[in-house]
């Protein structure tokens, strides 16, 4: 049971280069998010889907673009990557309805040099 | 407003201890709580979830939680830490069942290390 798969697990791109990341969940959910997890300031949301050909904007969604054609796939991608984007990103595929758990990739690792 | 508070950014204690994690928390609403763990280079796993069906609620690996609505606490707690125990853990409170599917908080986190 795969459960939420990221990738990459690691990448490294110059300052202007662009690149997309890709989350796909087996669980059937119907939400599923991006985040990014740098030191002392936990897991902030970038963006977010509550279902397949929507998106919304969470907490930190500037330099970002999102989509999810396929109900199973989340994309994150940077179009012009900026040395303040370097950060660990999680992805993570909740169930509908109240009260559900998340459930979450590894993180991919990324520099922007 | 809602709002998750880890009291401690790091606790250490020594193996075969017991351990305590605090997390209080603000909801206008009774919410879901979860705690979860995350260790080194690897995504974060539910420990357990809270969601009014018993206020002491047990997860995986020995740990266990009581939701107090007086305190407005969820804390974390095991008997007897084990090596493998160290790692950060998150308290997250969920709103999703009410609102936007977006309102997760999540607490600052706490790194637990255990001493030989």
């Amino acid at each position: 049971n795969a459960g939420v798969t990221q990738t990459p697990k690691f990448r490294v791109l110059k300052t202007g280069q662009s690149m997309t990341l890709l989350c796909a969940q087996d669980m059937n959910h119907e939400y599923m998010y991006w985040y990014r997890q740098d030191p002392g300031m936990g897991l902030r949301l970038i963006h977010y889907s509550v279902g397949e050909g929507t998106t919304a904007k969470g907490e930190v969604p500037d330099g970002y673009n999102v989509s999810r054609l396929k109900k199973q796939n989340f994309l994150l991608g940077l179009e012009s990557a900026a040395p303040s984007q370097t950060s660990v990103y999680f992805c993570a595929s909740m169930d509908r309805g109240g009260n559900q758990p998340q459930h979450f990739g590894d993180g991919t690792r990324l520099s922007i040099l | 407003a809602q709002s998750v508070t880890q009291l401690d950014s790091h606790v250490s204690v020594s193996e075969g201890t017991p351990v305590l994690l605090r997390c209080n928390y603000s909801s206008s609403y009774s919410p879901s709580l979860f705690w979860y763990v995350q260790h080194p280079n690897k995504g974060l796993q539910l420990l357990l979830k809270y969601t009014s069906a018993a206020t002491l609620v047990k997860g995986i690996n020995g740990f266990e939680a009581e939701f107090k609505k007086s305190e407005t606490s969820f804390h974390l707690t095991k008997p007897s830490a084990h090596m493998s125990d160290a790692a950060e853990y998150f308290c997250v409170v969920s709103l999703a069942g009410y609102s936007s599917a977006s309102k997760i908080i999540f607490g600052s986190g706490t790194r637990l290390s255990i001493r030989p």
